[in-house]
């Protein structure tokens, strides 16, 4: 059952353009989103993070808009950089859940 | 550096074999996490530890256990090992137990199994 999806598998943009990734979620009692950055052969390392009562949150480059009629979240990049080029996880987590529920990831590479 | 140290990092075995990975949280950080990705899959969370004690079940098999011990560290046991078990297996950690800020994680151990 996967509660957080990612639905594009990979993103492709030019260096300096926006990248926007994307992800649903089904379950209305998740309150707290976050978004993880992952290079090969490293583990996912914390990026941005953004509370339901909030719908955006900013962090430099790096931008977490909530929308919580739609159970959607996106991570806007601007502007984008080669270094970008990593796998970016989505997840979610709610009061009664001892657990993050992640999507599957998408792949973006950030062309100079 | 996230402070969280997996070993081994790679490990080949045959099938019907037993493994242990083992995984050092942060210093400070209490609560382990268990998650394994396939390939092309996402992020799938296995178990969960607090101060010793098994606080969430995920879609972990029953070949699978798991424990913490009194200095924190956790190990992850996987024994009658199949093809499909092969996978990255994370561990990450986290100061809290009910509302975790956010995760740190380690490098990953690479299960390979032939």
């Amino acid at each position: 059952d996967q509660q957080v999806k990612q639905n594009s598998p990979s993103l492709s943009v030019q260096e300096g353009r926006i990248s926007i990734l994307n992800c649903d979620y089904t379950n209305s009692m998740f309150d707290y989103f976050l978004w993880y950055k992952k290079y090969p052969a490293e583990g996912p390392t914390f990026l941005i993070s953004i509370s339901s009562i909030k719908d955006k949150n900013e962090d430099g480059r790096f931008t977490v808009f909530l929308n919580k009629s739609a159970k959607h979240l996106s991570l806007h990049i601007v502007p984008s950089q080669p270094g970008d080029s990593a796998v970016y996880f989505c997840a979610a987590n709610g009061h009664n859940f001892n657990k993050f529920y992640f999507g599957s990831g998408t792949k973006l590479n950030v062309k100079p | 550096d996230s402070g969280v140290t997996q070993t081994p990092k790679h490990l080949i075995t045959a099938t019907g074999q037993r493994v242990t990975l083992r995984c050092s949280p942060r210093s400070g950080d209490l609560s382990v996490y268990w998650y394994q990705q396939s390939l092309d899959q996402g992020l799938q969370f296995l178990i969960q530890y607090y101060n010793g004690e098994e606080r969430a079940k995920g879609n972990i098999l029953e070949r699978f256990s798991a424990q913490q011990f009194p200095d924190l560290h956790s190990e992850l046991n996987l024994s009658s090992l199949e093809l499909g078990d092969s996978a990255l297996y994370f561990c990450a950690s986290s100061r809290t137990s009910g509302r975790p800020g956010e995760l740190f994680f380690g490098e990953g151990s690479r299960l390979t199994v032939l």
